[in-house]
């Protein structure tokens, strides 16, 4: 089965540069869902987007934005990048559905690495 | 964002079942809890979710206290290949899905 799709795998940016992640959901979910992976950290949510519409917002930081396009796709944009940014990024979708519970899939992650 | 408890670490011996407890305490009635699993360097994997009643699939079972305050995963036989963090996450209405810091499992061959 087709999985959450998340490019490019490995990024290195120097500081102050800018980045940006892609992310393809898995086809015909409508939900997408950022998070930021540390080393040795747990998985600290970014933000989401339902059909095209930011839902929720978490730990983002205002150097970021992010938006959801026509067809599901997803970008993260990061700008003045900094040593800290420096994490496993996982995209994440789901198909909306209140009354059985959203189950999120994960794709594999982007390294970005900030030198 | 609602919040859940787990502890840090746990060990199991091969082929022995394994009990994961989850606190979730301010648990509201529509909330979800979902439990993921994490290996290094990979995206957390959906293991299993639910509301009020007991779940079981193919990897594990759910067992869910009768005031929802409360959740354990059951691995029945752990595996090497069950080593992994664990994370119990709660799904709030909309789309929300907060992870805390999850129990590290190892397991002992």
């Amino acid at each position: 089965a087709a999985g959450v799709i998340q490019s490019p795998r490995h990024l290195i940016k120097e500081k102050r540069e800018t980045a940006t992640l892609k992310c393809y959901p898995i086809p015909r979910h409508d939900t997408v869902y950022w998070y930021q992976q540390g080393p040795g950290q747990d998985p600290q949510f970014l933000i989401s987007f339902y059909e095209k519409m930011q839902s929720d917002k978490g730990s983002i930081p205002d150097r970021f934005s992010a938006q959801q396009f026509s067809d599901y796709h997803s970008e993260l944009n990061m700008s003045s990048l900094e040593l800290g940014d420096s994490a496993l990024y996982f995209c994440a979708s789901s198909l909306m559905e209140k009354i059985s519970g959203n189950t999120i899939y994960f794709g594999e992650g982007s390294w970005l690495t900030v030198v | 964002d609602a919040k859940t408890t787990q502890p840090n670490s746990m060990e199991s011996n091969e082929e022995e079942p394994v009990h994961l407890p989850c606190n979730h305490s301010t648990i509201s009635g529509t909330d979800y809890i979902h439990w993921y699993r994490q290996l290094p360097s990979q995206g957390p994997e959906y293991v299993i979710h639910g509301l009020t009643s007991n779940v079981n699939n193919r990897m594990a079972s759910l067992a869910i206290a009768e005031d929802r305050k409360s959740s354990t995963l059951i691995l029945h036989r752990a595996t090497l290949r069950d080593a992994a963090v664990y994370y119990c996450t709660l799904s709030t209405t909309g789309n929300q899905f907060y992870f805390g810091t999850g129990t590290s499992l190892t397991v002992i061959p």
